[in-house]
């Protein structure tokens, strides 16, 4: 069965404390895998898209690298405005179509 | 500004009834999406449209129905027969769902509360 886990649920920092979060996946098939930013109460925010394993994505303090069996979301000297939920996703062709799996999320908290 | 749209932004039903929530894209993308997301889970595949006039049921279409009349709107009606429709309604769009690798765009979001 096709599944994305992500960890940790919450994550905690102080400002400038960098950080990882993971997002292990386990889909027959991969076609791509997406990181968005979502905060409370609104919409998802696209970040990043990896296609194949060893590809590295940056934007801002934020970089995405992925393996063939995970993602990682390095976060480096966070700010408080990084808090969110950070949420990953992959594509798998499924039941005839492409189809996007969703992790759980990891609720980042950035205090000063 | 491209983007979508979704209202209202917070919708209350009674029991029994059916509502309707609306999604609007100016993106000019074929492919049009709907999730629903609830505290602690990831979003779920509700229904999804690939271009006008055709749809396909997604992972828990069950309760819910929708149209595709026009390429910009794609609304989406949680019917009396959802036993549990309290949740946070996602809309998306994407250029192609065929092309693989196109990211999906998400609105605002509408958030449905069963009184």
């Amino acid at each position: 069965e096709d599944q994305v886990t992500q960890s940790p649920e919450a994550l905690r920092l102080q400002e400038g404390e960098s950080s990882s979060l993971n997002c292990s996946y386990t889909v027959s098939g991969l076609r791509g895998l997406f990181w968005y930013r979502q905060d409370p109460g609104k919409g998802p925010e696209f970040l990043f898209t990896l296609y194949s394993a060893g590809e590295e994505k940056e934007k801002e303090r934020l970089k995405a690298t992925l393996t063939k069996k995970e993602s990682f979301l390095h976060i480096t000297a966070p700010k408080p405005e990084d808090s969110a939920t950070y949420l990953c996703a992959v594509r798998v062709f499924s039941g005839g179509y492409n189809k996007l799996i969703f992790g759980a999320g990891t609720r980042l908290a950035v205090h000063p | 500004d491209g983007g979508i749209t979704q209202s209202p932004k917070y919708l209350f039903r009674k029991e029994g009834q059916n509502v309707t929530l609306s999604c609007e894209q100016n993106l000019n993308h074929d492919a049009m999406y709907w999730y629903r997301q609830d505290p602690g889970q990831g979003l779920r595949l509700i229904y999804y449209s690939q271009i006008v006039n055709d749809f396909q049921k997604g992972d828990i279409a069950e309760g819910y129905s929708v149209s595709r009349e026009k390429k910009e709107s794609f609304p989406l009606t949680v019917t009396s027969a959802q036993k549990n429709p309290t949740a946070f309604y996602l809309c998306a769009s994407s250029p192609q769902d065929y092309r693989s690798y196109n990211e999906q765009f998400f609105g605002p979001g509408t958030r449905l509360t069963v009184l």
